[in-house]
């Protein structure tokens, strides 16, 4: 049974058009990650809620902003995708943050 | 802050062989050392970990070994088959603070039949 679930598993935006990815677990766990991935490199982290407690990574672009309404959804809105923001987007769960992370199957992102 | 250096890059073998994959961390506080093996197009998988407490994990034919002192640690695959052939993470914990996942750059593994 999937237990981190991304939707959709691939989002196609044109430049500058708002983009919302969204991420749902049902693991109940306390902290949710979002992670960009492009090709050939490690994921790179974006942000983290710790329950309703957000954290943002000091080099995310503002563009990217997130939002998380429960403990099982998460949200990662991109308001303004240029070009380089193309890539995978990985959300992830952990029951605390000392523990394993749980990858979703990923969103491919393009923009054209 | 924590740095992982990983290596090789890539990495080919013949199927049977063996393959080790090395990180090193820069933090000496770091307790915390998973592995994760990404097929192409598809999400990172936890394959093993490791924490500080021990110095050696087997499952099956996959090892983890842990040296503290000189700050490394090895992904040991033993009788390596076609299906094994991924991009392999390591990883550690930023010991303070938030504790965080710090990737190594990954290595390419190629097993050839």
């Amino acid at each position: 049974d999937a237990m981190v679930i991304q939707n959709p598993r691939y989002q196609v935006t044109q430049f500058g058009k708002p983009v919302t990815l969204s991420c749902s677990q049902t693991l109940n766990h306390n902290v949710m990650y979002w992670y960009q991935q492009k090709s050939s490199q490690a994921p790179k982290l974006l942000f983290h809620y710790y329950d309703k407690d957000f954290n943002n990574e000091a080099d995310t672009p503002d563009n990217f902003q997130s939002r998380r309404p429960n403990t099982s959804f998460c949200f990662l809105d991109i308001r303004s995708p240029g070009l380089g923001d193309a890539a995978m987007y990985l959300c992830a769960t952990s029951v605390d943050e000392s523990y394993e992370q749980y990858f979703g199957p990923g969103t491919r992102l393009t923009v054209t | 802050g924590e740095n992982v250096e990983q290596h090789p890059s890539t990495l080919s073998v013949q199927e049977g062989d063996s393959a080790v994959i090395k990180c090193t961390y820069s933090d000496s506080a770091s307790n915390y050392f998973p592995w994760y093996k990404q097929e192409l197009g598809k999400r990172p998988q936890l394959i093993i970990d490791i924490r500080s407490n021990v110095g050696e994990k087997k499952d099956q034919r996959i090892a983890v070994t842990l040296n503290k002192t000189a700050k490394h640690f090895s992904l040991h695959i033993t009788e390596t088959q076609p299906e094994d052939s991924a991009v392999y993470f390591c990883a550690t914990l930023t010991p303070t603070g938030f504790q965080k996942l710090v990737f190594g750059t990954g290595t390419r593994l190629l097993v050839s039949p």
